[in-house]
């Protein structure tokens, strides 16, 4: 059964970072890519940025580029979403989602962790 | 960025058939197909029909999804209480870049 975990979410003040993290279970980590996407509690769903199976192709929304990293560790089964200079507008509940292939521009998130819920404020 | 369009709300009796909406663009839906997703107050999404319209394992066969153009759409046929949920369309767009989503559609089953 496919599992995945996040952590690392807390409060932060503006400006501030932090490190997501998911670990992955049940399913060849290395073979699938692998989606950050986030929720406002109470609002829709955001794309936030996806990694292709061996980290050779990574995406961002536009919005985010320059201050949010996803890296990988297909050893540690681990994705991983760098968040710098937060904003209030970024608290949400940050979900990690597995493609169906290996290829983040699929775009088909077949299975979500419970999310790790993220607050930016002073 | 701009994303997918969805009704607000959507009502339904109990035992009825919903069919719900999403409106896309050359971009994404009439280029890749639309998936759709499941969420229930409190908990993650949940996916019920991959770009292809092909159900995951485990999902009734009370849902299924097509596509007419750049609107796709998902009929869940003998409503039941536990479809009362919220429900999303996804897509890769290719102009954009990125996966969007449509703003959810909020099912009540009466």
């Amino acid at each position: 059964e496919v599992q995945l975990v996040e952590s690392g979410g807390g409060l932060v003040q503006p400006g501030g970072s932090l490190r997501l993290s998911c670990a992955a279970f049940g399913f060849r980590f290395d073979d699938y890519a692998m989606h950050w996407v986030r929720q406002v509690p109470g609002k829709g769903l955001e794309w936030v940025s996806g990694i292709n199976w061996n980290s050779g192709s990574i995406g961002y929304a536009d919005s985010l580029k320059g201050r949010f990293t996803i890296s990988r560790d297909n050893a540690k089964n681990s994705l991983f979403l760098q968040m710098n200079s937060l904003r209030p507008e970024d608290t949400a509940l940050y979900y990690c989602g597995k493609d169906n292939s290996g290829y983040y521009k699929n775009g088909d998130l077949d299975s979500w962790g419970q999310g790790t819920l993220v607050t930016v404020s002073s | 960025q701009a994303g997918l369009t969805q009704p607000p709300s959507m009502s339904k009796g109990l035992r009825q058939t919903a069919t719900l909406t999403c409106t896309g663009n050359i971009n994404n839906i009439d280029n890749r197909g639309a998936a759709w997703l499941q969420q229930h107050q409190g908990h993650p999404p949940k996916l019920l029909s991959y770009r292809n319209n092909d159900r995951p394992s485990g999902i009734s066969e009370r849902f299924s999804a097509s596509r007419s153009g750049n609107t796709a759409s998902l009929t869940i046929t003998g409503l039941q209480p536990e479809d009362e949920a919220d429900y999303y369309c996804s897509a890769w767009d290719n102009s954009l870049s990125a996966v969007v989503f449509g703003g959810g559609t909020k099912l009540n089953v009466l």
